[in-house]
């Protein structure tokens, strides 16, 4: 059974900080990464998308991809307060292939 | 308006009753999904839509059951309740598998 592993488990960055976050797929059929964002008491929220190797950066978000070794990572820039949320990695293959999600790495941006 | 509904929003059953969870959504989308979240665990798929009458196991079907007879409506069935299945459950619709989910406001179930 394919499993998405992240890290850190938590992470604290003050204000305006980077927050650097890492998810890594254990199954070689996986094709795409999500990035969803969940604020506490609400449901998840697709943040960013990548399917192909590189980088890609929407604001203040950057997501890179290295296939080869199925790993993404996510990286908040002037990490905000209102960024203080719970962000689950998905990743998911062609072909009907189910996604799975990891557990999640919970960030607090202190003021 | 693209929305993701769930019906009833918080749930209190006794161990042993019948728990009835709805979903519906107004895109169309052909895929919809039921997972639970509890602390720590992420988001476990219980079952997997692809269509009307097309449902597949997730990973954690044990104790469930689904319904879905319209594209737009989408059921999660507990047969006789367990008081470990006390969780946030969510419903999830997207196009094709490989694409954008999105998410419901999630059901808060207590099995007492």
């Amino acid at each position: 059974q394919q499993k998405v592993q992240q890290s850190p488990e938590s992470l604290i960055v003050p204000e305006g900080g980077m927050a650097s976050l890492n998810c890594t797929s254990s199954d070689r059929n996986v094709d795409y990464f999500w990035w969803y964002r969940q604020h506490s008491g609400k449901s998840p929220k697709m943040l960013m998308s990548i399917f192909s190797n590189g980088e890609k950066e929407e604001g203040r978000f950057t997501v890179h991809l290295n296939k080869a070794s199925l790993h993404t990572s996510l990286h908040i820039r002037d990490s905000q307060p209102s960024d203080s949320a719970l962000y689950l990695c998905a990743a998911s293959g062609t072909g009907g292939y189910k996604v799975v999600f990891g557990s999640g790495t919970r960030l607090l941006v202190s003021p | 308006d693209m929305k993701v509904t769930q019906m009833p929003r918080y749930l209190i059953k006794r161990m042993g009753e019948n728990v009835l969870l709805e979903c519906g959504q107004d895109m169309s989308h052909e895929t919809m999904y039921w997972y639970r979240q509890d602390p720590g665990l992420g988001l476990q798929l219980i079952y997997i839509s692809y269509d009307v009458d097309s449902n597949s196991e997730g990973d954690i079907p044990k104790g469930y059951r689904v319904s879905r007879k319209k594209r737009e409506h989408f059921s999660l069935i507990l047969d006789s309740a367990k008081t470990n299945q006390t969780s946030v459950y969510f419903c999830a619709s997207s196009l094709p598998t490989d694409a954008e989910q999105f998410f419901g406001p999630g059901t808060r179930l207590t099995v007492l």
